[in-house]
């Protein structure tokens, strides 16, 4: 089946650095990824679009110039947290989107397995 | 996409059929409904989705009311790795692939 792996499952840094996420589509290519952010105890929220070839499209309130996102290829996307504060520990989890069967008309996103981040 | 209202926590016993109850009453005629899980610290699951017909695969059953306003999600014997917050979401196919999460349910498996 469809797999999206994350990397890194956790990290922890300094306030002021920045930090890399990969998500990367194993056995498709995802034209189109997305970068989720969840608060403990809180649901999952959308934080952009990220399309193959082209800037990302951010959701309301979501700093672009502090969440860069980069999509190069049809299998890899990477977000990146720069000047992180502790504010921004958080866990990360990035999508990608399968089409199934012309006749289903399911569109099924697989998930990764999440990047926790701490910023001391 | 249409809003979903769906218990904040349910529980239920090991071994036993879970329901899990999803309202969407609002639901478009081009809207299909979705279930994903997501374990504890882990990405959401997809489970299973249907637009107007029940639907059963290998995890779960989606029983899908006849003015497709509810639904039903059924795990036909649940164990403890099915403790996970589950989500019921409405969403078109086409034009608008994001998925946008509601709370929920916490759905507890007691041994």
């Amino acid at each position: 089946g469809a797999v999206v792996s994350q990397h890194p499952s956790w990290v922890i840094c300094k306030s002021g650095t920045s930090v890399k996420i990969e998500c990367r589509s194993l056995d498709f290519q995802a034209t189109t990824m997305f970068w989720y952010r969840q608060f403990p105890k809180q649901s999952l929220m959308l934080m952009a679009t990220s399309n193959e070839g082209s800037k990302a499209t951010y959701e309301q309130g979501v700093e672009k110039d502090k969440f860069l996102i980069n999509h190069a290829s049809l299998t890899l996307s990477t977000l990146t947290v720069t000047s992180a504060h502790p504010e921004d520990s958080s866990f990360y989890i990035c999508s990608a989107s399968l089409r199934g069967r012309a006749d289903s008309g399911a569109n099924v996103l697989t998930f990764g397995a999440g990047s926790r981040l701490t910023v001391l | 996409d249409a809003k979903t209202t769906q218990p904040t926590s349910m529980d239920c016993a090991e071994g036993r059929a879970a329901n899990l109850p999803c309202n969407h009453s609002t639901i478009s005629g081009n809207e299909y409904v979705y279930w994903y899980r997501q374990i504890h610290s882990q990405g959401p699951q997809y489970i299973i989705h249907g637009l107007k017909n029940n639907e059963t695969n290998e995890m779960a059953s989606l029983i899908i009311t006849e003015d497709r306003k509810s639904s039903t999600l059924i795990l036909p014997h649940a164990t403890l790795r099915d403790t996970a917050v589950y989500y019921c979401i409405v969403r078109v196919n086409f034009g608008n692939e994001k998925l946008t999460f509601g709370t929920g349910t916490r759905l507890t498996i007691i041994p």
